[in-house]
């Protein structure tokens, strides 16, 4: 059974914070790692995606990759009101796995 | 492009009865997935196609449900016969292959 973890959270952050989002997964094959962002009751839409160990950076994302520990991670940089939503954590083979979800909330 | 198009937006329907739920993929996406999201167990995937064909329909909860995918531009989801248990969010979302996924808006599937 392939997995992705995620925290449930809530987690809480002040504006202008650094919030940062953690994931691992099982599946030791896995090629590709997204990050989508979901509003209440809105469909998931991407933030970014990840192929390589290391950062990939875009505006105020940051996504971090580690192959070896299995493990993928988002940090959002001066997080505003507007980024309080869940993000979810998803990990491509040949098919898509999601993990929960956590729900982000950035208080002004 | 007007992106992944899902209809109905809004399912109300009684137990017992059947449901089909509908698709429109990106136009020139190989890969269409469907996905069923609930508070209690989140985004569930429940069958994809590479090239109209289904790959992996494990995710499938049992044979009430069915999927097709007849052409390049459209699949269909159906429930029959719909129970209360069913009620969720349904997404389509379509990729090229490999590649990050679009979802639809979904349909609010509600089982009385």
């Amino acid at each position: 059974q392939k997995e992705v973890e995620q925290n449930s959270g809530p987690l809480s952050v002040p504006e202008g914070a650094i919030a940062s989002l953690n994931c691992t997964y099982s599946d030791r094959g896995s090629q590709s790692f997204f990050w989508y962002r979901q509003y209440s009751g809105k469909s998931p839409e991407l933030i970014m995606f990840i192929y390589s160990n290391g950062d990939k950076e875009d505006g105020r994302f940051t996504a971090q990759l580690n192959k070896a520990s299995q493990y993928v991670s988002l940090l959002i940089r001066d997080s505003q009101p507007s980024d309080s939503a869940t993000y979810l954590c998803a990990v491509r083979d040949n098919d898509m796995r999601f993990g929960a979800g956590t729900r982000l909330t950035v208080k002004p | 492009d007007a992106g992944v198009i899902q209809s109905p937006r809004h399912e109300v329907t009684e137990m017992g009865q059947e449901v089909t739920l509908r698709c429109k993929p990106i136009s020139g996406h190989n890969s269409l997935f469907w996905y069923r999201q609930t508070m209690m167990r989140g985004l569930e995937l429940l069958i994809y196609f590479n090239n109209n064909v289904p790959i992996d329909d494990s995710g499938m909860p049992e044979d009430r449900f069915s999927a097709k995918m007849p052409n390049a531009s459209f699949s269909t989801l159906k429930i029959q016969p719909s129970e209360p248990r069913d009620s969720a969010v349904y997404f389509c979302a379509s990729s090229p292959t490999n590649h990050e996924q679009f979802f639809g808006p979904g349909t609010r599937l509600t089982v009385l």
